[in-house]
Formats: structure tokens, sequence, C-alpha cells
């Protein structure tokens, strides 16, 4: 079964430091990598998505990437806004069946302070 | 144009009784999905639409809960003789073919059951 774990499960930033969010999932046998950012009482909005055949992916001040055979994915963001503040999530789609169903993490809540 | 809609946004319910939740996908999407969210944990894969059809409804817990999308739009998630256990927040996605097409998520319902 697969299994997706993230790191930290919190972390506060000062405005405009570097960070890195951290996923780790079991099974390599992945179809893709997507990472998704909730903010409270709404839903999941995606971010970054990376197929298994790629490294990385980037957008604006978002950086993806991907290690399959380690079973890891890192999030960076450039220059953290306190807009920034909110639960990351990342989630695995399994290169089996229907690789419909996405397995998530249990998030990384990130406040980016003034 | 319009994304995923869920209704209600929050639904408090007493122990034992029975619930609806509908969702209603962004236009011309054939695949639906539903998800559900406890607190402080990643979203868990209840079940998958294509078209009117479950094509994987392997993450319903138990036969409580039952999900139909007759027409192969809007689709109601059902749960019989609730229990204090069901309390979290019940996402829906949509994407346009399934498979591996980026997954478009409503803002969530929340269920609270007494």
């Amino acid at each position: 079964k697969q299994e997706v774990t993230q790191i930290p499960a919190a972390l506060s930033v000062p405005e405009g430091e570097n960070l890195v969010l951290n996923c780790s999932f079991t099974d390599s046998a992945i179809y893709n990598l997507q990472w998704f950012r909730q903010d409270p009482g709404k839903g999941l909005t995606s971010l970054l998505l990376i197929q298994s055949s790629q490294r990385e992916q980037t957008s604006g001040r978002l950086n993806a990437s991907l290690d399959k055979s380690s079973g890891r994915s890192t999030l960076y963001i450039a220059a953290s806004q306190p807009g920034d503040s909110a639960t990351y999530l990342c989630a695995v789609r399994l290169n089996t069946g229907t690789a419909s169903k996405l397995t998530f993490g249990t998030g990384t809540r990130l406040q980016v302070t003034l | 144009g319009a994304g995923v809609s869920q209704t209600p946004s929050n639904k408090v319910t007493e122990k034992g009784k029975y619930v609806e939740l509908r969702c209603d996908p962004i236009s011309g999407h054939t695949a639906l999905y539903w998800y559900r969210q406890s607190l402080g944990q990643g979203p868990e894969f209840l079940i998958y639409f294509q078209g009117t059809g479950a094509a994987d409804d392997s993450g319903l817990p138990n036969d409580r809960f039952f999900a139909v999308r007759p027409e192969g739009s809007v689709s109601t998630l059902k749960i019989q003789r609730t229990e204090r256990g069901d309390s979290a927040v019940y996402l829906c996605a949509s994407s346009l073919l399934g498979g591996a097409d980026t997954q478009y998520f409503g803002p969530g319902t929340r269920l609270t059951v007494l």
C-alpha cells in the first residue's frame, strides 16, 4: 500500500525566506506526483504536477523536484510572502489500474510572518 | 467558468441519521471523485466515477457509504446510520477524461456527527 509522508508537519518562516517542503512515498511505481495548496475552508488548488519521467517543474516562485528511485519530492518556495501561508499537500498517482486515485500526504502547514 | 461546487457547505447531524452530500462537477467533465479528509490528515480516496458508473469504489469504508451519479454529471454521496467517526470534510473533484488528468477540487462539505 502506498504511503505518503510529509515533513515537517508545520513550518513558520519570516517573509522573504526561501524554504523547502519534503514529501516521501513508499512505492516508486508512480504515474505522477502533484503538489496542492489548501486554504482554510476551501478546496485544493493544484500547484505543480510532475510526470514520472520528469525531474522537476517550475511555476513562478515554486519549483518541485522528483526523485522517483528514492521516493522523494521537494517543493521549493522562493522569497516567501504572507500570502503563501496555507497547508501544502503532495499526492501521488500510482502507475497501476486506472491510475486515477490520488494518495495524499498529511500536509505541511506553512505560516509566513511579516 | 464555474468550478466544482458542493452542497451543503456544512452539515450537522445526529448519530444514526442519514445524510446526503451533493457535488456538481465542472461542466463536461466525465470523471468525478470523492475524498474524505479528517482533521489533520490528507484527503483519502473514496470512489471514482467514469460517466455514470463507479470505476473504482475501493475506498468506501463500509456498506453504510454509497454514491451515485445517475446522469453522469451531479453526484450524491449517501451515508446511512451516521457515526461520530464519519465526521470529516468530504471533498469532491472532477477531471475532463479521468485517468491521469488533473483533478479539480470543490470546497468540500464539513460533516459533523453529534
